[in-house]
């Protein structure tokens, strides 16, 4: 049974370092064609896709937010972490973490983790 | 990046009815496509992927079709579970992108 859970702050500040936590199980990241993306969704709006780690440590990143993230991978632990820098009121979203093959299939999602930014 | 431009944006539709939905490609994307499915407050679903094979567990009533630049999400006979979002995205290359969605609303 695969099952994904992002963990993280509620509340940021404008200009603080968002981290957040994806831990899941049912899969491994060191499985060769093993993927795990970040995607957000502000609310009412549409999804955006963030970005990808492969289980060879391969990272892809959204154009537009590329300078401000990280992605990386905690294999033993089954976790994979996203930083987000420089914070914003309009990065006020939920963020969802999800399994993703090479291939390209997001196929199971985690539950999501509601981040907003206010001073 | 590509672009994905769905539609129309919101569609009025009874049960029973048939429902398709369009996602258009900037660039062509072959089938690289899929089609999400989202209730309020939940996570999307995937539906589609490679723009026409069915997900496993997904009802057969939905159904997906297209190639290079236009893209069509069909569900068959609408059904109360149905009244949702719907999402498309291309994996044809990085960055990912989704369409704006469609709002499916009950008429």
């Amino acid at each position: 049974q695969v099952t994904l859970r992002e963990s993280g702050p509620a509340l940021v500040k404008p200009t603080q370092t968002l981290t957040l936590t994806c831990t899941f199980s049912g899969f491994s990241l060191s499985t060769s064609g093993m993927c795990v993306s970040w995607i957000r969704q502000p609310p009412g709006k549409a999804l955006e896709w963030l970005a990808r780690i492969d289980w060879d440590d391969d990272k892809y990143y959204s154009t537009s937010l590329k300078t401000r993230l990280s992605i990386s991978k905690d294999t033993s632990k089954n976790q994979v972490v996203l930083t987000m820098t420089n914070m914003d009121p309009v990065d006020t979203a939920t963020y969802y973490c999800a399994r993703t093959h090479s291939v390209g299939t997001i196929d199971y999602w985690g539950q999501g983790t509601l981040v907003t930014v206010s001073s | 990046d590509i672009q994905m431009t769905q539609s129309p944006s919101t569609l009025s539709a009874s049960v029973r009815d048939r429902v398709t939905i369009t996602c258009r490609a900037s660039q062509s994307i072959s089938t690289w496509l899929a089609w999400y499915q989202q209730k309020p407050g939940k996570a999307p679903k995937l539906l589609i992927y490679k723009a026409s094979s069915l997900q496993s567990g997904v009802p057969s009533r939905f159904s997906g079709s297209g190639s290079g630049t236009e893209f069509t999400l069909t569900i068959s006979s609408l059904q109360p579970d149905d009244f949702a979002s719907y999402y498309c995205q291309q994996y044809n290359s990085f960055p990912w992108t989704f369409g704006q969605g469609t709002k499916v609303e009950i008429k």
